[in-house]
């Protein structure tokens, strides 16, 4: 069974303009969960989709956005990008999500904000 | 505010001794527990997950120990390996929450 898979793997933007990462969750999983990851900062929840709605959310301002699709892939857009949204991004997906569901990461996408 | 914390950012060992990594936790509320690894240039890799209702759980050449009266966790690798090199993660979620809260990470590293 093939992992979960993120595309693009690197990206450069720079400030101000948007982005859009893709997570394709391992096959049959419904729930995806998106997580910044930065030096300062550690590992950090960003939003969990269920069947295409948005079920939980962290603590990140509104330029951070995310949806599913009916496929379950999923796809988080940041836009009017910060310096300091440079980060490694994950997804990571499980069977049905919520308290206890193992959790399968992917490799991520690396943003760097010039 | 509540947080997950690890007492010991980088740990170094021989290979074939046996690796201890603690984890502090805050929220009494926490009731699931997990540790994870992360190598270089990859996302996180499951290892082994606790209850509350537990104190001990082994995987293969895992275990991991919760005491909840002083809000601690640890992770014991057995016979570490080369390939254990990696930062290991704690993460914590509160009763009825999805939402997890990640320690800071700690870098172990094995000497051949």
């Amino acid at each position: 069974k093939a992992g979960v898979t993120q595309t693009p793997r690197y990206l450069i933007k720079t400030r101000g303009q948007q982005v859009t990462l893709s997570c394709s969750p391992i096959s049959g999983h419904r729930s995806v969960s998106w997580y910044q990851q930065t030096p300062g900062q550690g590992l950090q929840f960003l939003f969990e989709y269920f069947s295409e709605t948005q079920r939980n959310k962290g603590n990140f301002p509104g330029r951070f956005s995310g949806r599913q699709f009916s496929n379950s892939r999923s796809e988080m857009n940041v836009s009017t990008l910060e310096l300091g949204d440079s980060a490694l991004y994950l997804c990571a997906s499980s069977s049905a999500g919520g308290s206890g569901n193992e959790q399968f990461f992917g490799p991520g996408t690396r943003l760097t904000v010039l | 505010g509540e947080s997950v914390g690890l007492h010991l950012p980088t740990l170094s060992v021989q290979e074939g001794d046996n690796s201890i990594i603690n984890c502090a936790y805050s929220n009494s509320a926490s009731d699931y527990f997990i540790w994870y690894k992360q190598e270089s240039g990859k996302g996180p890799q499951f290892i082994i997950d606790i209850r509350s209702n537990m104190d001990k759980r082994q995987g293969q050449r895992v275990t991991v120990l919760l005491n909840k009266t002083v809000k601690h966790l640890s992770l014991q690798i057995a016979a570490t390996q080369p390939g254990d090199s990696a930062v290991y993660f704690c993460a914590e979620r509160p009763q009825g929450s999805y939402i997890p809260t990640f320690g800071r990470g700690t870098s172990l590293i094995v000497h051949p």
